[in-house]
């Protein structure tokens, strides 16, 4: 299957600080979403993107396609405590399957 | 709310026991995802429905387990015999067929399954 490599794994930052963590793969992919998960709960949607190249914003994140379709960035701006949780991107190959691949997930702390 | 939902959020059984969840998509959406993700992981496919038709499954989903979708509405995951190794969160998503939007997939809180 396709494999997502997101990095950092583990991110602790301070209330107030910009965040940035990316998602790389090994082939192409035509779409790139990036979601929240909290303990206990489903992945919660935050930015669709489905042009190389393109920028994407929804409040204080914002993403981006990469240019080679191999990868994608999310930033997070201002960091508030309710910011923790864990990040997944995933993607959708260019061979046309309906299902998303996910990351393994970058962990978010943010200490007030 | 609108949201997917699923019943049971949490399910504890022996070995060997039976379990069906269920998933009640976001009412006009008309594709519906099964997912299974393991502590420390993100989600993995496990099949996919079109309305009532299941067109994919991945080689994750094991010949036990067994998906429907019988009025292209709510669905169904079955696991007959459980054993250790089901035990995951089972993640149902949804998402509307009109182009791009199709692959925004919105998810449910998911069923917890653990096999003792």
């Amino acid at each position: 299957g396709q494999q997502l490599n997101q990095s950092p794994q583990s991110m602790f930052i301070q209330e107030g600080e910009d965040v940035s963590m990316n998602c790389t793969s090994s082939s192409i992919f035509n779409t790139w979403l990036w979601y929240k998960q909290d303990p206990g709960e489903g992945p919660v949607l935050l930015i669709a993107l489905y042009k190389a190249g393109e920028l994407t914003s929804n409040g204080r994140l914002t993403a981006q396609f990469g240019i080679t379709r191999k990868d994608s960035f999310l930033n997070i701006s201002a960091s508030i405590p309710s910011d923790v949780g864990i990040y997944f991107c995933a993607g959708q190959p260019w061979t046309g399957a309906n299902n998303l691949f996910f990351g393994t997930g970058t962990r978010l702390t943010v200490i007030p | 709310d609108t949201g997917v939902s699923q019943n049971p959020r949490h399910k504890i059984t022996k070995r060997g026991q039976n379990v069906t969840f269920r998933c009640d998509p976001i009412s006009e959406h008309n594709r519906l995802y099964w997912y299974r993700q393991t502590l420390g992981q993100g989600p993995e496919f496990l099949t996919y429905f079109q309305n009532e038709a299941q067109l994919e499954k991945s080689r994750l989903l094991s010949d036990r387990f067994s998906a429907e979708r019988p009025k292209g509405s709510f669905s169904t995951l079955e696991i007959p015999r459980t054993e250790q190794g089901d035990s995951a969160m089972y993640l149902c998503a949804s998402s509307l067929d009109i182009g791009q939007i199709s692959n925004e997939q919105f998810f449910g809180p998911g069923t917890r399954l653990t096999v003792l």
